[in-house]
C-alpha cells in the first residue's frame, strides 16, 4: 500500500542533543510537510517543500532545519532540542495542482527530550 | 483572521446516537478543498471526508457526512450511529487554490469528542 512512513515511531533525547527525524513516502508526491504538534494542539507548519523549493515558516525557529535530498525522503534536524520541542511531530506529503488533493499523514514521531 | 474555526473544544455523544461536529471557514477563494481529520490518542492523523467547493452534493462516507452550506461557509460534520472507537480529536481543515495560495493547508482548533457507552 502507498504510504508514508515515518522513523522512529519515539524519540528520547537529552537537552541539547542533536536529533533527526525521517520521513519516507511511496505516493511520488511533490509536496511535503513537517508539522510540530503539542498536546491537544492544531498541528503547527514547521515548513514544507514544492518539489526541491524550500518553503520555511515565518515563526519556525532557527533551532529547527530540514532537508529533502529525494522526492521520497524529507529529515527534520533539530539542532539543540530544548524541553519546549517535546511533541509529536507529523509528516504529510500531497500532490499540488489542485485544492481537492488531501494531506496524507504519516503515524508521527513522539519526541521526549530529557 | 481565522482561516478555519471550530468552536467546539470538547463534545459528548451517546453510543449510538448522532453528532454534528462545527466549522466555518474564511477564504475569498473560488477553489477550495475542505477535509475532516480524525486523531485518536496514537497520534496519527486519520482522514475521512473531504468537500469541494464546486461539489454540489454534500459528501458521505460510510457513517461520516458533510454538511456543506456554502453561503454560511460551513463544513459541518455529522458522525452517525456513534460508536466507542469514534472517541478522538476531530480537526477541520482547508486547502486554498494552490495557483493563487501555494500549498498550505489551514487547520482548525480541534473538537474532541466523548462517546459514553
Amino acid at each position: 500500500d502507498a504510504m508514508v512512513i515515518q522513523n522512529p515511531r519515539y524519540q528520547v533525547t537529552q537537552f541539547g542533543k542533536p536529533v533527526t527525524l525521517s520521513c519516507s513516502q511511496t505516493l511520488n508526491h511533490n509536496v511535503m510537510y513537517w508539522y510540530q504538534q503539542k498536546s491537544s494542539q492544531a498541528p503547527k507548519l514547521l515548513f514544507h517543500y514544492y518539489d526541491k523549493d524550500f518553503n520555511n515558516e515565518a515563526d519556525t525557529p532557527d533551532n529547527f532545519q530540514s532537508r529533502r535530498p529525494n522526492t521520497s525522503f524529507c529529515f527534520l534536524d533539530i539542532r539543540s532540542p530544548g524541553l519546549g520541542d517535546a511533541a509529536m511531530y507529523l509528516c504529510a506529503t500531497t500532490q499540488s495542482g489542485s485544492s481537492y488533493n488531501e494531506q496524507f499523514f504519516g503515524p508521527g514521531t513522539r519526541l521526549t527530550v530529557l | 483572521a481565522q482561516k478555519i474555526t471550530q468552536t467546539q473544544p470538547g463534545m459528548f455523544v451517546q453510543e449510538k446516537e448522532a453528532v454534528t461536529l462545527d466549522c466555518t471557514y474564511d477564504t475569498s477563494d473560488q477553489s477550495y478543498g475542505l477535509f475532516w481529520y480524525k486523531q485518536p490518542s496514537s497520534g496519527e492523523m486519520i482522514f475521512l471526508i473531504y468537500q469541494g467547493s464546486y461539489d454540489e452534493q454534500n459528501a458521505t462516507e460510510g457513517r461520516y457526512s458533510l454538511n456543506f452550506q456554502k453561503a454560511r461557509k460551513s463544513a459541518n460534520l455529522v458522525i452517525s450511529a456513534s460508536q466507542l472507537g469514534d472517541s478522538a480529536m476531530y480537526f477541520c481543515a482547508m486547502r486554498e487554490d494552490p495557483h493563487v495560495t501555494g500549498n498550505q493547508f489551514y487547520f482548525g482548533t480541534g473538537t474532541s469528542l466523548t462517546v459514553i457507552p
